[in-house]
């Protein structure tokens, strides 16, 4: 089976820009997850989708950052305006409703904010 | 929130077995993961344990979970150069995972 896809592998922006990233999670499974990674640390939870409803956004910083997953399958997250401590990995990973929670994880898109 | 720690480097000679360590604060967590992460690529779930066991065996794979001193480690027998990565520790609550910083492995000839 295809695994988690994501778009862009790499971006460089300067601050103040926008930014989007895209996944496509793994078929049929209905939840999707987006992580930041940022250098030397464990990925950090920013939102959590069950289907094309929020489960869980509270570590997203609102101000800055935005998700969708309008028909419950792709997902867009985006960052307007970036700013420098923004440069990280953004992971994003789906799970199929299973007891022991596996999440399978995309590749990632490295964010560089100059 | 859960609080997860690892030593952030670990060296191995190829052959021997690695230990990797975690400790965590919250007990109430109901799986226990460890992942490993190859450079440019995503995490990979290596193996997992349900926190009513002890040890859980899977091929060159062990993993030990001490409840009372909220310890989790992973063993990996006959270290191979394909081993060498970043391995996390991570511990699950509804539906959410905590990770810990982890744990670069080198093994070196």
């Amino acid at each position: 089976e295809a695994g988690v896809a994501q778009s862009p592998r790499y971006k460089i922006i300067e601050k103040r820009q926008s930014v989007a990233f895209w996944c496509n999670p793994i078929s049929g499974h209905a939840t999707l997850y987006w992580y930041q990674q940022i250098l030397g640390q464990g990925p950090k939870l920013l939102i959590q989708f069950q289907n094309n409803g929020v489960v869980d956004d509270s570590q997203l910083p609102k101000d800055r950052f935005s998700a969708e997953r309008l028909k419950g399958v792709d997902s867009t997250l985006k960052i307007q305006p970036a700013k420098l401590e923004d440069s990280a990995v953004y992971l994003c990973a789906s799970s199929p409703r299973s007891s022991y929670n596996e999440q399978f994880f995309g590749p990632g898109t490295r964010l560089t904010v100059l | 929130g859960e609080d997860v720690e690892q030593s952030l480097f670990l060296s191995v000679r190829e052959g021997d077995s690695s230990v990797i360590n975690c400790t965590y604060t919250d007990s109430s967590s109901t799986y226990l993961y460890w992942y490993k992460q190859e450079p440019g690529a995503g995490l990979q779930l290596l193996t997992y344990i349900f926190s009513n066991m002890d040890m859980k065996q899977d091929q060159r794979l062990t993993v030990l979970l001490n409840k009372k001193d909220k310890h989790l480690s992973l063993r990996i027998a006959d270290t191979q150069t394909g081993d060498s990565a970043i391995y996390f520790c991570a511990l699950s609550r509804d539906y959410k995972l905590s990770f810990g910083a982890g744990t670069t492995v080198t093994v070196r000839a």
